[in-house]
């Protein structure tokens, strides 16, 4: 069956540098998407991106944050700078927009020292 | 802001027993969603009921909708022990050509053997 797959599956890094995050998403879908999820509480919507530009953003999505869908297949998260908040589970996922299901990959761990 | 919340909180049964968690939202919808999360994992989609629904059924799952009431709920019958895990509501809500879903806090449901 196919799925969203993520990587890197934890990542550590330290304050004030860059982290990409990779994604790859259903192969047929056209919907992209990125949560994350502090340690113990609701997972937050990020960002939405559909035909290669942003639909929609929340606030968290700063100018820190960045998408990028470099070639057919990858979907990224580039934090720029990283902060302590930002420590979280980050979660893509795409859909085909038809249905309203979410197909989720496992995430990326980030933790920032 | 539209926003599901879960009830109760945390929810532990024996098994074989069924597990009811309810959700609530402030505004209007597309459709409501459930997802599951066991620990450390992704999002996995349970099953979506539509604004003009009011109940679905999906193996030992059922969701009714009540828009007048803006509530939810999840009825998970028969319980095994690998149902435990988190329960997610997400409303859903299409803005600009966007997807957009909206996660609750969540029902931590344990089955004991």
């Amino acid at each position: 069956e196919p799925e969203v797959t993520q990587t890197p599956s934890h990542q550590v890094t330290q304050m004030g540098q860059e982290v990409i995050l990779r994604c790859v998403p259903i192969s047929n879908h056209l919907y992209f998407y990125w949560y994350r999820q502090i340690l113990g509480q609701k997972v937050e919507f990020l960002v939405s991106f559909y035909n290669n530009e942003i639909s929609e953003k929340s606030e968290i999505f700063d100018d820190q944050f960045s998408v990028e869908r470099p070639d057919g297949s990858n979907f990224t998260l580039k934090i720029r700078s990283t902060k302590l908040e930002d420590s979280a589970m980050y979660f893509c996922a795409s859909s085909t927009g038809n249905t309203g299901e979410l197909f989720f990959g496992e995430g990326s761990r980030l933790t920032v020292l | 802001s539209q926003q599901g919340e879960e009830d109760p909180q945390a929810l532990s049964i024996q098994e074989g027993e069924n597990a009811t968690m309810n959700c609530s939202y402030k505004t209007s919808i597309n459709n409501l969603q459930w997802y599951r999360q066991n620990s450390g994992r992704g999002l996995v989609h349970l099953i979506l009921i539509r604004s003009n629904e009011r109940e679905k059924h999906s193996g030992r799952l059922r969701v009714t909708l009540d828009t007048s009431k803006k509530s939810s709920s999840l009825l998970i019958t028969a319980s095994r022990a690998a149902d435990t895990a988190s329960y997610f509501c997400a409303t859903d809500a299409w803005i600009q050509g966007a997807q957009k879903l909206v996660f609750g806090q969540g029902t931590r449901l344990t089955i004991n053997p």
